[in-house]
């Protein structure tokens, strides 16, 4: 079983400041996780990933996420958040099932808010 | 490459009534998922395919048909509508286990 826990439904900085999105994981195997980014009415787009390669992650718009096994974390940050970030961010886990398919689980979301 | 569409972008129905939500991939992704978008919690699954017939169920199938008879196209069938299935559907492909989304189709059924 697998399960993400992205603490906070609604987080707000101010432009300009660290922006920090929180992810906390399960899974019974090792596991490939994901950021993605929905900006009003429309899908998911991408941020970044992990596929157990380097534990620090670049993604776009300035974004990464650092994987600790140890904490089963995947934190997302930007050093300076800018307007244009204020979207939802959802966590992502995936992790091969017993059918042979990499079954990939959603955290509830967090919106993030920048206050100019 | 136009990615993954969906149609139609909004839809009304009335409790009983039954519709398909279309989705299509141009990127020879053998694998498509179903979600749905509560608010509150996150993107649930609802069915998925690794391939041209071959389907399976997620976590949320019930009301819900699919079948995937090309490796494009993904139909999501809604046998007899119910308020509870008011959402927002998106439909996603992936390849290497990146997703690729639709942009989505809002249904609200009364």
């Amino acid at each position: 079983a697998q399960s993400v826990t992205q603490l906070g439904s609604h987080v707000s900085v101010s432009e300009g400041a660290l922006v920090l999105l929180r992810c906390n994981y399960s899974s019974s195997v090792p596991p490939y996780l994901f950021w993605y980014v929905q900006y009003p009415n429309q899908g998911l787009q991408l941020l970044l990933k992990y596929t157990s390669a380097a534990t620090l992650v670049k993604g776009i718009n300035g974004f990464e996420a650092e994987f600790k096994k140890s904490e089963t974390s995947f934190h997302l940050t930007k050093p300076s958040a800018h307007m244009s970030d204020a979207a939802e961010y959802f966590c992502a886990v995936s992790a091969l099932n017993s059918g042979g398919y990499q079954k990939v689980t959603f955290g509830t979301g967090t919106k993030l808010q920048v206050i100019p | 490459n136009a990615g993954v569409t969906q149609t139609p972008k909004f839809q009304v129905l009335k409790t009983g009534q039954s519709m398909t939500l279309q989705c299509a991939q141009d990127m020879n992704h053998e694998y498509m998922s179903w979600y749905r978008q509560d608010p509150g919690m996150g993107l649930r699954l609802i069915h998925y395919s690794v391939g041209a017939g071959i389907t399976d169920q997620g976590e949320v199938p019930n009301g819900y048909n699919v079948s995937r008879s090309t490796t494009e196209d993904f139909p999501l069938r809604l046998l007899s509508a119910a308020p509870s299935q008011t959402s927002v559907y998106f439909c996603a492909s992936s390849q290497l286990n990146e997703q690729y989304f639709g942009p989505g189709t809002r249904l609200t059924v009364t």
